[in-house]
């Protein structure tokens, strides 16, 4: 079962404004972690943002922030004043357990975002 | 810049060859994990070693195998080479354990093309 949900292949946003990339996720695990990452068309995984299931604040990176609703399974990255340099692709990734100690990341599809002068 | 190196950068070879990748994860990790990105199949998790011993399998293939080494870096081999390995091979490092990092730090990748 598909366990990270991002419903929005493609995107557009007029440069200086905000917009959200939606992501939701299914687990069973009381403690896991979310992640958003940016890869630009040159190809390397840029680390944006990270939320622990337990963190009771939204967790915020500069421009980035992540959106947090744990009830609705919801981690939405919300980019404020966009940038020419934030079209790239997006992605959306849930930490799982695989081991004492061990982890591993599971990724949405992606949303490709496009940002308009 | 990550800390992660990648080798090749590029690859281009023919089916049924056999091709090793490396990996040198940043300073400090002792978690290297392997990614597959392609078209169809989107960005997979392959395995991951830590500290030199396997801890989790993903979607890996039979043909596929990986080891890291006592300096902690990792070769991951592709053999029998098909037109659908084709595809962006990423590694990431990470610290694992009490009061670990919680990002995993992902290399440039090296793109495979089976020709």
């Amino acid at each position: 079962a598909q366990k990270i949900t991002q419903t929005q292949p493609g995107m557009f946003v007029q440069e200086k404004e905000a917009v959200t990339l939606d992501c939701t996720y299914d687990t069973s695990d009381q403690s896991y972690g979310l992640f958003w990452y940016k890869q630009p068309s040159s190809g390397e995984m840029i680390f944006l943002i990270y939320q622990g299931s337990y963190d009771e604040q939204n967790a915020t990176e500069g421009r980035y922030s992540l959106n947090f609703q744990k009830a609705r399974k919801s981690a939405n990255l919300v980019i404020s004043a966009s940038q020419l340099g934030d079209s790239a692709m997006y992605f959306c990734a849930m930490r799982e357990h695989s081991g004492a100690g061990s982890y591993q990341l599971t990724f949405g599809k992606g949303t490709k975002l496009s940002v308009i002068p | 810049d990550s800390g992660v190196t990648q080798t090749p950068k590029h690859l281009i070879t023919a089916t049924g060859q056999r091709v090793t990748l490396r990996c040198s994860p940043r300073s400090g990790d002792l978690s290297v994990y392997w990614y597959q990105q392609s078209l169809d199949q989107g960005l997979q998790f392959l395995i991951q070693y830590y500290n030199g011993e396997e801890r989790a399998k993903g979607n890996i293939l039979e043909r596929f195998s990986a080891q890291q080494f006592p300096d902690l870096h990792s070769e991951l081999n592709l053999s029998s080479l098909e037109l659908g390995d084709s595809a962006l091979y990423f590694c990431a490092s990470s610290r694992v354990g009490v009061g670990a990092d919680n990002e995993q730090f992902f290399g440039p990748g090296t793109r495979l093309t089976v020709l």
